[in-house]
C-alpha cells in the first residue's frame, strides 16, 4: 500500500526554466510533508516541508505548494540549475518520526 | 557539527548469514530512524527508536531488528540474510518534533550473495 506516490519517476527540464515535481498521497492523517534531494552514493538531505495548515511555502528557488482536498504537492524549482540535478523524494508524516516516501523522481535539468 | 555516521559503507555477505550496521546520530538528537531503500521502492521504514525505545516499526519481518544505546547511538541487525537484503540501509536522526527533518547518513551498501 503506497501511501505516498510519485508518479513521474523522471523529469527533464531545460536550465533556467521551472521544474514542477509532483507528489499524491492518500493517508489523510498525514500533517507535515517534506521534500528531499538525493544525489548517487549520498544520503537524502532535507530541503523544504510544508505544514497541513498551509498551502504554500517557499525558500529561495524552492517552493512546495500543498492543496489538501485533492491529497497533492507540488515542487516548483525556480531557476531550475544544473546542479539541481537530483532524485526528488516527497515524504509525509503524520506522527513522531514515522515518515512515509515516496518512490523518487529523477529530475534532470540540461544546460 | 558532525552529520550522521554510518558504518560500514559497503558490505558483502553471504546468504543466511546475519549483520550488523551501525549509526552515530548528530549531536543532540534522540531520535534514530532506519530505511531501506531499493531501485524502484523508495525508501521503506524499517523502525525508529527514541531514549532506547523502539517507537515505531515498518512492516518488516522479525529477522529485522534494531536498538538504541543511551547515548544514542543505534545498531541494526539482519540475521538469516536473503538475497533480496540487498540494498541501501539508511540512518537518519532527528530531533523530537513533529515535522523535525531527518537528517540521513550516507548509507550502507548491503550486497547478499
Amino acid at each position: 500500500d503506497q501511501q505516498v506516490k510519485q508518479n513521474s519517476p523522471s523529469l527533464s527540464v531545460q536550465e533556467g526554466r521551472i521544474s514542477i515535481l509532483n507528489c499524491d498521497y492518500t493517508n489523510s492523517m498525514f500533517d507535515y510533508f517534506l521534500w528531499y534531494k538525493k544525489y548517487p552514493a549520498e544520503g537524502p538531505t532535507f530541503l523544504i516541508s510544508i505544514s497541513s495548515i498551509k498551502d504554500k511555502n517557499e525558500d529561495g528557488r524552492f517552493t512546495v505548494f500543498l492543496n489538501k482536498s485533492a491529497k497533492h504537492l507540488s515542487l516548483h524549482i525556480v531557476p531550475s540549475q544544473p546542479g539541481d540535478s537530483a532524485v526528488y523524494f516527497c515524504a509525509a508524516t503524520g506522527g513522531y518520526q514515522k515518515v512515509t516516501f515516496g518512490t523518487g523522481t529523477k529530475l534532470q535539468v540540461i544546460p | 557539527k558532525a552529520g550522521v555516521t554510518q558504518t560500514p559503507r559497503y558490505l558483502i555477505k553471504t546468504r543466511g548469514q546475519q549483520v550488523t550496521l551501525s549509526c552515530s546520530p548528530i549531536s543532540g538528537h534522540r531520535s534514530v530512524s532506519w530505511y531501506q531503500q531499493t531501485p524502484g521502492q523508495g525508501l521503506q521504514f524499517l523502525f525508529e527508536y527514541f531514549s532506547e525505545t523502539q517507537r515505531n516499526k515498518g512492516n518488516f519481518p522479525g529477522r529485522f531488528s534494531g536498538r538504541q544505546f543511551s547515548n544514542s547511538r543505534s545498531e541494526m541487525n539482519v540475521s538469516t540474510l536473503e538475497l533480496g537484503d540487498s540494498a541501501l540501509y539508511l540512518c537518519a536522526s532527528s530531533l523530537n518534533n513533529i515535522g523535525s527533518p531527518l537528517h540521513f547518513g550516507n548509507g550502507t551498501r548491503l550486497t547478499v550473495t
